[in-house]
Order: structure tokens, then sequence, then C-alpha cells
């Protein structure tokens, strides 16, 4: 069962330019959401996260923003820099920090 | 800080065989985390450990798959036997406790390829 869905498997931008990561979910339950970035032979970091009581939040050049009743999140990097460039995974937590991913964006930002 | 330790790196094993991975996670960090990683998917979940007490291994196959936590600190994760389509990256992680919205901390992964 995939619960969490990155449709788009693949994003590129231009430096200095906005990147916008998109994730669905379809468990009403998720009560926090999570981006990670990962790059190539590394474990994913943590990026940003927001609860689900909240609309948005917003750490320097990254913003999430949840839509609930469309069971949306989005994250957005501006501006874009080439360091940047990743595999960005969304993930949503139940109560008992059980986190579930979606299958990841790959974000390549060109100079 | 040091991060999540894990070993080894990179292993290639004929089906059948047995496999262990290990994995130290951060100083203090009570929850310890196993995932499966298969190419072009996101991590999945295996067990998820709280101190030395399993609080979820509803997708760890338990006919091949186990994993314990000795004195609630370091971990080891074995695959007996393998199957071709167990390759995959495992990844640990810790957290300072299973609270949602917890920041997890991965380690490198192990990449295990089945022949």
């Amino acid at each position: 069962d995939q619960q969490v869905k990155q449709n788009s498997p693949s994003l590129s931008v231009q430096e200095g330019r906005i990147s916008i990561l998109n994730c669905d979910y379809t468990n009403s339950m998720f009560d926090y959401f999570l981006w990670y970035k990962k790059y190539p032979a590394e474990g994913p970091t943590f990026l940003i996260s927001i609860s689900s009581i909240k609309d948005k939040n917003e750490d320097g050049r990254f913003t999430v923003f949840l839509n609930k009743s469309a069971k949306h999140l989005s994250l957005h990097i501006v501006p874009s820099q080439p360091g940047d460039s990743a595999v960005y995974f969304c993930a949503a937590t139940l109560l008992r920090g059980d986190m579930r991913f979606g299958a990841g964006t790959r974000l390549t930002v060109k100079p | 800080e040091a991060g999540v330790a894990q070993s080894p790196r990179y292993k290639i094993i004929e089906k059948r065989q047995s496999v262990a991975f290990w994995c130290n996670p951060i100083s203090g960090h009570a929850t310890l985390y196993w995932y499966q990683q298969i190419l072009g998917q996101g991590p999945k979940l295996l067990i998820q450990f709280q101190n030395n007490g399993v609080v979820d291994d509803s997708q760890l196959p338990k006919d091949r798959f186990s994993a314990e936590r000795l004195k609630g600190v370091d971990s080891t994760l074995k695959i007996q036997p393998a199957k071709l389509e167990d390759s995959a990256v495992y990844l640990c992680a810790s957290s300072l406790e299973f609270t949602a919205g917890g920041e997890q901390y991965f380690g490198p992964g192990t990449r295990l390829t089945v022949t």
C-alpha cells in the first residue's frame, strides 16, 4: 500500500529559479510530514517538517506547504542552487513514529 | 557528534546464503530503525526498536529476516536464507525518541546484491 506518493521521478530547474517538489498522501491519520534529501552513497538527511495542524513552515530557502483537504504537500526551494541537486523524499508519520516514504524525486539544478 | 555507523557498506552474496548487517546508532538515541530501500523506491520500515524492545516489526519477513538490539545500543539485521528480491540498500536510522515528527538520523546504508 503506497500511502505516500511522489508522482514526478525527476525535476530539472535553472540555478536561481524556484524548485517545487510535490507529494500526495492517502492516509488522513498522518500527523507529521517531513522532507529528506539524499545524496548518492549517503543516507537520507532531514530537511524540514510540518505538523498536520499547520499549513506552512519555512526554514531559510526551504518552505513546505500542506493542503490537508487535498492531502497534498509541496516543498519550495528558492532560490535553487546546484548543491541542491539530490533525491528528495517526502515522508509522513503516524503517532508512534512509523514513517512512510514516497519513492523520491530527483532534482537537478543546472548552473 | 558521530553519526549512525553501518557496516559493511557493500555485500555480494549468492541466493540461499546468509548475511548480517551491523548498526551503531548515535549515542543516547533510544529508538533504532531498519529500513529496506529497493532501487527506485523509498525506504520501507522493517523493524523499529525502543531501547532493546521491538515496537513494530509488522513489515519484517520473519521467515527469513531477524533483528536484535542487545543492551539497547548496537543492532544487527540478519537475512537467512537470502533471495534475489532481497537486493536493496539496508538503512539504519536512530532518533532520540519515537514521537511523531521526530527527526530520524540515517546511516550511509549497506548495499546488498544477491546473485
